[in-house]
């Protein structure tokens, strides 16, 4: 299957600092990207739909102005915990779907960034 | 993407198979079931994905009956590295907007 990558893979910084994670597609292009998050022993939760060449959109209760989304191109989106606080520590995963001719639409996730804020 | 119903839990020796049963009610005509897998500290791994009927790959058989209110995910002779998490998720993926809202899943134990 198709290949997304996302860096750095663990990070672990002060609080009120910025962190910023990177998610790729490396073998196709992706016009939609999705950010999510997961607790320990919990399920994904979406975040945002990150679209390219335009605004992303949030969920409910997930605030814009401190997670940061720019999908720049068709192979990148990141992400940017802005000011970021011991509760946002977590695994944050990213997804592109394959839009691709022959393709099933499927999405392809990244292998997770372990976010940990001290 | 709606939320499912699946067990929570399932316990497995090595070698037998393993079927998970998941339910969704409300599916709709344009909706596709998939499964996903997942290790800890892992993204999600895509399985299968079906519509209707039988779907098989190398690593799994997806039945869904003609009503499509549910679908089973079966696995073959189970190894100790098939305990994971899998999820059952369905939604209409031709949507661009089409996210993927994950529920709890079903924790798969292998053991010897």
């Amino acid at each position: 299957g198709a290949v997304v990558s996302q860096h750095p893979s663990r990070v672990i910084c002060k609080s009120g600092t910025s962190v910023k994670i990177e998610c790729r597609s490396l073998d196709f292009q992706a016009t939609t990207m999705f950010w999510y998050r997961q607790f320990p022993k919990q399920s994904l939760m979406l975040m945002a739909t990150s679209n390219e060449g335009s605004k992303a959109t949030y969920e409910q209760g997930v605030e814009k102005d401190k997670f940061l989304i720019n999908h720049a191109s068709l192979t990148l989106s990141t992400l940017t915990v802005t000011s970021a606080h011991p509760e946002d520590s977590s695994f944050y995963i990213c997804s592109a779907r394959d839009e691709g001719a022959g393709s099933l639409n499927e999405q392809f996730f990244g292998p997770g960034t372990r976010l940990t804020v001290l | 993407l709606a939320k499912t119903t699946q067990p929570i839990s399932m316990d497995s020796y090595e070698g037998q198979e393993v079927n998970i049963t998941c339910s969704h009610n409300n599916i709709a005509t344009n909706d596709y079931i998939t499964w996903y897998q997942q290790f800890p500290s892992q993204g999600p791994r895509f399985i299968i994905q079906g519509y209707k009927t039988k779907v098989t790959n190398e690593v799994a058989s997806l039945f869904i009956p003609a009503d499509r209110k549910s679908s089973t995910l079966s696995l073959p002779r189970v190894s100790l590295s098939d305990t994971a998490v899998y999820y059952c998720l369905w939604g209409d993926p031709s949507n661009s907007g089409y996210a993927l809202n994950f529920g709890k899943g079903t924790s798969l134990l292998v053991t010897p």
